[in-house]
């Protein structure tokens, strides 16, 4: 099955900074998401974006479908921005999911 | 609206028992989903369906079963529930084609087998 690869893992940052966030995937797909689980464990979508390049606030995400990699970009962290941010990636009906990238932003 | 909705939100089982989570989502949407997932790991999918009738294994479906009899509700049964079955259980939805297949989650259902 496709596989997905997410990096960093982990990321600290102070309040103010940017930051991008990485998402490889081993197979051609038609659909991809980013989301946001916040320390609550809520899950929220950030984008659909199974290519080309979408932007909403401080959030803006790229995804490159023939090169099978997409890329999270947050502007101006804030502390309400920590959490895991997760790509899901998918061919047909179902999304797999990364293992995430862990944001913690420090005021 | 309200969304996807999922009961129970927490439950404690013993080794042995069986349950059934409820997942139900007003948004008429076609495609569900049942993820799990364990600490500080990401999303696992267990069943999926594009329709009622229609369901499919996902990539750890071992001691789970689905049904969907409805458009709008997609349960997920536990039998003979293992320690290993520890988790929390989020159901998906969402509409099939359009201009996005965006994915809608409920809140979650903490499960804990002892």
């Amino acid at each position: 099955g496709i596989q997905v690869e997410q990096s960093p893992p982990d990321l600290i940052l102070q309040e103010g900074a940017n930051s991008t966030l990485r998402c490889n995937f081993s197979d051609s797909v038609n659909n991809l998401q980013w989301f946001h689980q916040n320390p609550w464990g809520q899950l929220i979508n950030l984008f659909y974006i199974p290519s080309g390049t979408k932007q909403n606030g401080r959030l803006s995400a790229t995804t490159v479908a023939t090169e099978r990699y997409s890329l999270l970009y947050i502007s101006s962290s804030q502390t309400t921005d920590s959490g895991v941010y997760f790509c899901a990636v998918g061919t047909g009906t179902a999304l797999i999911f990364g293992k995430g990238t862990t944001l913690s932003v420090s005021s | 609206n309200a969304g996807v909705t999922q009961t129970p939100k927490f439950r404690i089982l013993k080794i042995g028992q069986s349950m059934t989570l409820q997942c139900a989502q007003d948004m008429n949407h076609n495609y569900m989903y049942w993820y799990r997932q364990d600490p500080g790991m990401g999303l696992k999918l267990i069943y999926y369906s594009v329709g009622a009738g229609i369901t499919d294994k996902g990539e750890v479906p071992n001691g789970y079963n689905v049904s969907r009899s409805t458009t709008e509700d997609f349960p997920l049964r536990l039998e003979l529930a293992a320690p290993s079955q520890t988790s929390v259980y989020f159901c998906a939805s969402r509409t099939r084609g359009g201009l996005t297949g965006e994915l809608f989650f409920g809140e979650g259902s903490r499960l804990t087998v002892l």
